[in-house]
This record gives C-alpha cells, sequence and structure tokens, in this order.
C-alpha cells in the first residue's frame, strides 16, 4: 500500500523569503501523479502544482516549484517570495497512474507567512 | 476549471438525526469522490460516487452510515446517517475531470457539527 509522509507539522517564514515544504511517499508503482493542495482557511483545496513521475523535469508554477527526486522518493514543494496569501494548509498526494484514480495524501504541513 | 456547489457550508446537528449533503458541478466529470476531514487531520476518502450504480466504499466506511447517489454526471448527495459526536469533520465532495489522471478539484466543503 502507498502512504504519504509529511514530517513537518508547522512551518513559518518572513513574507519574500523562500520556504520548502518535505514530503516523502512509499509505493512500489513505477508510474505514478503527485501533487501538492493548499487549503486556506477558507477550506477549499486548491490545486498547487502536479509532477508525473515518468518525467525527469520538476514542475514548477510561477512562484512554486518541486524537487522530485524518484529514487528517494522525496517531492518538497519550494515556494519563493512568499505572500502573506500563501499562508495555509499544504498537502501532498499521490495517485497511482493505472488503477481506481484514488489520491493519498499526506497529514499537512501548517504554513505561516509572517509579516 | 469546473464551480463545484456543495451545499450546505455548515450544519450543527443533533445525534441520531441524518444529513444530507449535495454536491452540483457546472460540467460533465469523469469521476466524482467524497472525502472526510476530521478536525486537523488529512482527508480519508469515503466512496467514490458511481453514475448510476452503487458507490465504491473504502475499508471502514459503509452504505448504512454513509448513502450515496449519483443520478447523473453532475449531482450527488452524501447522507450521514444516525450522527455521533465523532461524525464532527468536514465532508469535501471532490471531481476529475476530463483524462483519468486529471488532478482533482474541490468543493468548499461543508462543515458539520454533531452535538
Amino acid at each position: 500500500a502507498q502512504t504519504v509522509t509529511q514530517s513537518q507539522p508547522e512551518m513559518s517564514v518572513q513574507e519574500a523569503e523562500t520556504v520548502t515544504l518535505s514530503c516523502t511517499y512509499d509505493t512500489s508503482e513505477n508510474n505514478y501523479y503527485l501533487f501538492w493542495y493548499k487549503q486556506p482557511p477558507s477550506r477549499q483545496m486548491i490545486l498547487v502544482i502536479r509532477q508525473e513521475a515518468y518525467k525527469q523535469q520538476n514542475a514548477t508554477e510561477n512562484r512554486f516549484s518541486v524537487n522530485f527526486q524518484k529514487a528517494a522518493k522525496s517531492f518538497s514543494l519550494k515556494i519563493s517570495d512568499s505572500q502573506l496569501g500563501d499562508t495555509a494548509m499544504y498537502f501532498c498526494a499521490f495517485m497511482k497512474a493505472l488503477g481506481t484514480y484514488k489520491y493519498i495524501f499526506g497529514t499537512g504541513t501548517r504554513l505561516k507567512v509572517l509579516a | 476549471s469546473a464551480v463545484i456547489s456543495q451545499k450546505p457550508s455548515r450544519d450543527i446537528c443533533q445525534r441520531g438525526t441524518s444529513l444530507t449533503i449535495q454536491c452540483q458541478v457546472d460540467s460533465q466529470v469523469t469521476m466524482m469522490f467524497w472525502y472526510r476531514q476530521q478536525p486537523g487531520q488529512s482527508l480519508t476518502l469515503i466512496a467514490t460516487a458511481n453514475q448510476g450504480s452503487e458507490a465504491t466504499y473504502e475499508s471502514g466506511f459503509v452504505i448504512d452510515k454513509f448513502p450515496i447517489s449519483r443520478p447523473n454526471l453532475t449531482f450527488s448527495t452524501l447522507t450521514v446517517s444516525n450522527m455521533s459526536p465523532e461524525d464532527s469533520s468536514i465532508y469535501l465532495c471532490s471531481v476529475m475531470i476530463g483524462s483519468y489522471n486529471s488532478p482533482l478539484h474541490f468543493g468548499n466543503g461543508t462543515r458539520l457539527t454533531v452535538t
């Protein structure tokens, strides 16, 4: 069975600084997808970034980028130029490429951006 | 991206009663899921809502407690039956639109408090 681990329950960062959130996962699959979702106090889950395991190039979306290390089963999220609006819970998620299309979520990291 | 309307956004219910949560999407979806997020925790999949047939439940969730309907491609309901305080959670509707490996989109969730 797949598992997703986020070892940092809480983090804080000064506005305009850079922060990295960690995520590791365990799977025997070769093809899969990894995601980072953001959940602000409004509760809505918002997709931040997505990575296909078969792509070696790290995904980037504006100020958000990932460091995907397939052999190490690591998928960290880097937020550059942090903004107050980045304050939220961040969840890492895994989905097998073939199968039931179910997501497995990590326990989340609460990020607070300080003014 | 799709607009996902989830109702009610919150409710306070007495133990022993039932609550039905509705999820309406403004476009045809490939797959529909219901998640539970207990206070301060991650998301746990309750079931996959199948159009025109019985939902597929995850381990630990049963149809008698969480009956689900999905009469068409864009609408689903989740009922939380015979509620107890342990059912106090956020319940989230999520959908996959387009290809089967596309990211999940989420509704705003229903915050349920059982007294």
